[in-house]
């Protein structure tokens, strides 16, 4: 298996409060990808990353910042948490092939 | 841009039976094609995928999928279906990244769940 973890696996927090989540790769690939997963939608890019300090919007950002500051670490934010970002949000990684590969997720339920 | 469709949000069979998941795909150019398979309260596990060459691409755990460019479709299958097939697939779509130009970005299917009977 890719190494990829993501901390943390289950989080609980309130409207309105910052959020930070976090993923680790030992890879050294250069591609990172943050995704979020709802019921009839499959997987949504939120962003992405093709570098250090390198990144960009994905489809469903409003809400939502990154930072890369080492090949290894990509964090995922939000703000100011509102209760439609509660979902499962997963990591993934890729080198040049395109093939991604998935960290476990993080359950974030946003009360 | 890309999209994905796939055809019918839940799938039920019985054990040994054929397994077959639908997935259609749009793209401006000739896209690479992934299936993913989701075990409950896992991450996404490649299936098998579709670059360039053989239009039939065998994967793990005994599944297939065909590239026809004419129906734009990348329909999966499985001959015989067994109990620990049950999982959430997922079609998903990208540009070649040619020269790091489309970042490897995928687009993903609404997801098809199989469910399977004894």
């Amino acid at each position: 298996d890719a190494g990829i973890t993501q901390s943390p696996r289950h989080k609980v927090t309130e409207t309105g409060t910052p959020v930070t989540l976090r993923c680790h790769q030992t890879e050294n690939h250069r591609y990172m990808y943050w995704y979020r997963q709802d019921p009839g939608h499959g997987l949504r890019l939120i962003h992405y990353s093709y570098g250090v300090k390198d990144t960009d919007k994905g489809e469903v950002s409003d809400g939502y910042s990154v930072s890369r500051s080492k090949t290894e670490d990509f964090l995922l934010t939000l703000e100011s948490a509102t209760s439609s970002q509660t979902s499962v949000y997963f990591c993934a990684i890729s080198g040049e092939g395109n093939e991604q590969f998935f960290g476990p997720g993080t359950r974030l339920t946003v009360l | 841009a890309q999209s994905v469709t796939q055809l019918g949000s839940h799938v039920s069979v019985s054990e040994g039976a054929l397994v077959l998941l639908r997935c259609n795909y749009s793209s401006s150019v000739p896209p690479y094609l992934f299936w993913y398979v989701q075990y409950p309260n896992q991450g996404l596990q490649l299936l098998l995928k579709y670059t360039t060459g053989a239009t039939l691409v065998k994967g793990i755990n005994g599944f297939e999928a065909e590239f026809k460019k004419s129906e734009t479709s990348f329909h999966l299958t499985k001959p015989s279906a067994h109990m620990s097939d049950a999982a959430e697939y997922f079609c998903a779509v990208s540009l070649p990244n040619a020269g790091g130009t489309s970042y490897g970005k995928l687009t993903f299917g609404q997801g098809t769940i199989l469910t399977v009977h004894p």
